[in-house]
């Protein structure tokens, strides 16, 4: 497709159970971001990709959380152990590497922790 | 820390009125974002405001940066129902350790235009 792609698009999982959430960016877009957004926290930065590597990693809550992009493309999210404040949309954006560009933002993965 | 506040959070606007909505922010940028959000959705790009000045304009929207004043406005003319939405602005720290990721958004302003 032409928009940036993740799945699932809903999860539901139980409290100390781990997650893996996907993201696809467009197709030559060498910058890939996620965030969170959640009722009382708004959207907040989570990491940064530039190709491979993650320059900025700063906004992990905890070392629950974890992200890796392999081949410059598919990123994953990972969150073990989950807690119920994790619940949240995680969004997958992506953008051309270059600084000023749009960055494009994917539907989310809506998860719930029970 | 960069902070970024966005006003009014809740906006009631009737068809045909204009309004605008304010961006402020702490410190230093010269990267503005602005987005649209349906309920249930993702964020819909609207603006890239990259310099001092900068005027963009689509449809009934129009997103002006003002850097020395560290102000954005999303100015909205003559508005129609379709416009009901959250609107956010995201600004990028310059600087930030060469990160290009990490936007601060606004907490939203939530929009109803109303016939």
């Amino acid at each position: 497709g032409a928009g940036v792609s993740q799945s699932p698009s809903n999860k539901v999982t139980e409290k100390g159970k781990d997650v893996e959430l996907r993201c696809d960016p467009i197709s030559g877009h060498t910058a890939l971001y996620w965030y969170r957004q959640s009722l009382g926290q708004g959207l907040e930065f989570l990491i940064y990709f530039q190709g491979n590597s993650a320059p900025d990693k700063s906004g992990l809550p905890s070392d629950r959380f974890s992200a890796e992009r392999t081949g410059g493309s598919v990123s994953t999210l990972t969150i073990q152990r989950t807690q119920q404040e994790d619940s949240a949309v995680y969004l997958c954006a992506s953008s051309l590497v270059a600084a000023g560009n749009t960055i494009y933002f994917g539907e989310g993965s809506w998860l719930t922790v029970v | 820390e960069l902070k970024v506040e966005q006003n009014p959070l809740f906006l009631s606007m009737q068809e045909g009125k204009n309004y605008t909505i304010y961006c402020n922010y702490s410190t230093t940028s010269d990267r503005l974002y602005w987005y649209r959000q349906d309920p249930g959705k993702s964020l819909e790009s609207l603006f890239v405001l990259l310099s001092n000045g900068a005027v963009k304009q689509e449809g009934r929207l129009m997103a002006s940066l003002d850097t020395k004043a560290r102000l954005s406005t999303l100015h909205i003319t003559a508005a129609v129902h379709d416009l009901s939405a959250t609107y956010f602005c995201a600004v990028a720290p310059r600087g930030y350790g060469g990160s290009q990721g990490n936007l601060i958004f606004g907490k939203g302003t939530k929009l109803s235009v109303k016939p």
